[in-house]
């Protein structure tokens, strides 16, 4: 079966600082990959997707960058960390027809 | 992409029906329609999704109707563990999608 990893779980970080958050998915193979961004009560939004190993697109111009140095893995970072990169962020593979598989989420706080 | 419309918030007691309505008058052709639960500090998890017509699942039901403008999630007998954000969305799934997720509807059951 198909499972989806990402971690850390929580993360405080101070302004400034860089990040790297990573997923990795097992049990399938060329997936689409994806990262969100929720701020506390409000919806998700999508900030890159990847259709295979070095493709990235960017849904947002902002602070941060993604990254899919292999299949199943994708990264998302950032040099220098803002107040406003606050949230919680989630990876997600799927849009075959069977739906989104969403990771368990990293909440990031900047301090 | 199609733009979909919820009801920001509903309430309902333990053991009712529940139907949470989603407009998405530009739905194209090839889109089809998948709702996702969300509970706080989690990834959305994939409830159902459909085309057309009425899906049923274990969890859930799905209504539309011809005109695919809108859709309906329908919750039998809801208990308390319901609770949570129901998110309506409208894409394709057979492509490289980027579903945006809107602010979803908050469900609160009670006793």
């Amino acid at each position: 079966s198909q499972t989806i990893h990402q971690w850390p779980a929580t993360l405080v970080q101070p302004v400034g600082s860089p990040l790297s958050l990573e997923c990795t998915v097992e049990g399938t193979s060329n997936p689409n990959l994806y990262w969100y961004r929720q701020a506390a009560g409000r919806g998700l939004q999508l900030l890159f997707y990847s259709v295979g190993i070095g493709q990235i697109s960017s849904e947002v111009p902002q602070n941060l960058s993604a990254s899919r140095p292999q299949d199943r893995q994708f990264i998302l970072s950032s040099k220098k960390l803002l107040l406003s990169d606050s949230g919680f962020y989630l990876c997600a593979w799927g849009g075959q027809g069977d739906g989104y598989t969403f990771g368990s989420g990293t909440r990031l706080t900047v301090v | 992409l199609a733009k979909t419309t919820q009801p920001i918030s509903m309430d309902s007691y333990e053991g009712q029906e529940v139907n949470i309505t989603c407009s998405h008058n530009n739905i194209a052709t090839n889109d089809y329609i998948t709702w996702y639960q969300q509970f706080p500090s989690q990834g959305p998890r994939f409830i159902i999704q459909g085309y057309k017509t009425k899906v049923t699942n274990e969890v859930a039901s799905l209504f539309i109707p011809a005109d695919r403008k809108s859709s309906t999630l329908s919750l039998p007998r809801v208990s308390l563990s319901d609770t949570a954000v129901y998110y309506c969305l409208v894409g394709d799934t057979g492509t490289a999608s980027k579903l945006t997720f809107g602010t979803g509807t908050r469900l609160q059951v009670t006793l």
